[in-house]
């Protein structure tokens, strides 16, 4: 299958902070990557989908301004969580959609679990 | 909205087969997923169901009724690593082919020996 990486994969920041993630699709290239969040014992919550080249689209409830996402090449999205808060402390996924299109399945990078303090 | 039922939790004896259900009502379909997530780890790919019918990959059978909004995962000779949850999502078609995935609240397997 295809290989979708992800780093940090760890990562603690104080209060205020921001912190970006990076999601690379290594031995294909997704047009679409997405990004999930994942809090404890619940399912993962879509937040944003990652159109490269163009503006992301988020889900209702999430905040664009606080998330904000790049998708700068089809290999590599990239989600910055600003001005961190406790709450914000969660396990985030991307995902890249395979290059045969839409009925291409979707590969989950490995996660990244983030806390603030 | 998108509703996505799978059972909370399912026990079952090592060596033996199992299957988990997954009812779903969304506003479009364009295929349904079948994740195997370990606890702190990423969800990996099991299957892939976009017609109906039965797609079987080694231990690992899903099968899809579109009609009936209904999947299952079906695992045979069940081994201990097999303890996990796992994931029903459906791509409900909606974005022109680049759609993210709507999950359920995932099943807890618990293998016993």
């Amino acid at each position: 299958g295809a290989v979708v990486s992800q780093h940090p994969s760890r990562v603690i920041c104080k209060s205020g902070t921001s912190v970006k993630i990076e999601c690379r699709s290594l031995d294909f290239q997704a047009t679409t990557m997405f990004w999930y969040r994942q809090f404890p014992k619940q399912s993962l919550m879509l937040m944003a989908t990652s159109n490269e080249g163009s503006k992301a689209t988020y889900e209702q409830g999430v905040e664009k301004d606080k998330f904000l996402i790049n998708h700068a090449s089809l290999t590599l999205s990239t989600l910055t969580v600003t001005s961190a808060h406790p709450e914000d402390s969660s396990f985030y996924i991307c995902s890249a959609q395979g290059d045969r299109g839409s009925t291409d399945t979707q590969y989950f990078g490995p996660g990244t679990r983030l806390t603030v303090l | 909205g998108q509703n996505i039922d799978q059972p909370t939790e399912m026990t079952a004896t090592e060596g033996a087969i199992v299957q988990i259900n997954c009812t779903y009502q969304t506003s479009g379909f364009n295929g349904l997923f079948w994740y195997q997530q370990h606890a702190g780890e990423a969800p990996t790919f099991l299957s892939y169901n976009v017609l109906d019918g039965l797609e079987e990959k080694g231990r690992f059978s899903s099968f899809l009724s579109r009609s009936k909004g209904y999947s299952y995962l079906l695992l045979k000779e069940l081994q201990m690593k097999d303890s996990a949850s796992y994931l029903c999502a459906v791509r409900d078609g909606s974005g022109g082919g680049a759609d993210g995935l709507t999950f359920g609240k995932g099943t807890h397997l618990i293998i016993q020996p």
